[in-house]
């Protein structure tokens, strides 16, 4: 079955600085791979996709970006972090020929 | 645009009580509906999907169902126990994406022994 690696798991960053969330996958190949956000007492929004190496759609304008250099690598990432980037991410997983929604066990960002 | 709505948002029960925790949907052009658990601090778990074309789903003490005419998902657990305690969340996938679920908010569920 599919594992869903995330790191750092919790991070505190100052305002301004960059970030780079990792997300790993293992037990699927050429899975679609997601980044969602869950803001404190908010419900989860989706903010990339990918369905493929180096294929990246973005859901909302903002101040982050992904990559995937890999098949089963996913990186979140920003140049100058800001405030309300502060949340939990979470990297999840749909199977090609599946449909059930995997997520990892995400990453707590802080920004200060 | 479609929109997904769980209420309450917040229940408490005591122990060994049965329950039905609710989930709306805006648009019935969906794909399928699935059901989350989410403990504080960690990431979700799957616990039922529920296609279009279904009624419902079972998985041990719990029971989903779903009317899509009608815009509504019921996720019905059995017995309930202190380990239940949790957030529940149900998420649509809309009938025109291949990949994004559109999420409620979430219902916080403590199971008081």
């Amino acid at each position: 079955s599919q594992t869903i690696h995330q790191w750092p798991a919790t991070l505190v960053q100052p305002v301004g600085s960059p970030l780079s969330l990792e997300c790993t996958v293992e037990g699927t190949s050429n899975p679609n791979l997601y980044w969602y956000r869950q803001a404190a007492g908010r419900g989860l929004q989706l903010l990339f996709y990918s369905v493929g190496i180096g294929q990246i759609s973005s859901e909302v304008p903002q101040n982050l970006s992904a990559s995937r250099p890999q098949d089963r690598q996913f990186i979140l990432s920003s140049k100058k972090l800001l405030l309300s980037d502060s949340g939990f991410y979470l990297c999840a997983l749909r199977q090609p020929s599946g449909n059930t929604i995997y997520f990892g066990e995400g990453s707590w960002l802080t920004v200060v | 645009k479609q929109e997904v709505t769980q209420i309450p948002a917040a229940l408490s029960v005591p122990e060994g009580e049965n329950l039905v925790l609710n989930c709306s949907f805006t648009d019935s052009a969906i794909y399928n509906l699935q059901w989350f658990r989410q403990d504080p601090g960690k990431g979700l778990t799957s616990l039922l999907l529920i296609q279009s074309s279904q009624r419902e789903q079972t998985s041990g003490r719990l029971n989903a169902s779903l009317d899509k005419s009608s815009g509504r998902s019921t996720l019905y657990i059995a017995a309930s126990q202190p380990g239940d305690s949790a957030t529940y969340l149900c998420a649509v996938r809309p009938a025109d994406s291949s990949y994004k679920l559109i999420f409620g908010s979430g219902t916080r569920l403590l199971v008081r022994p």
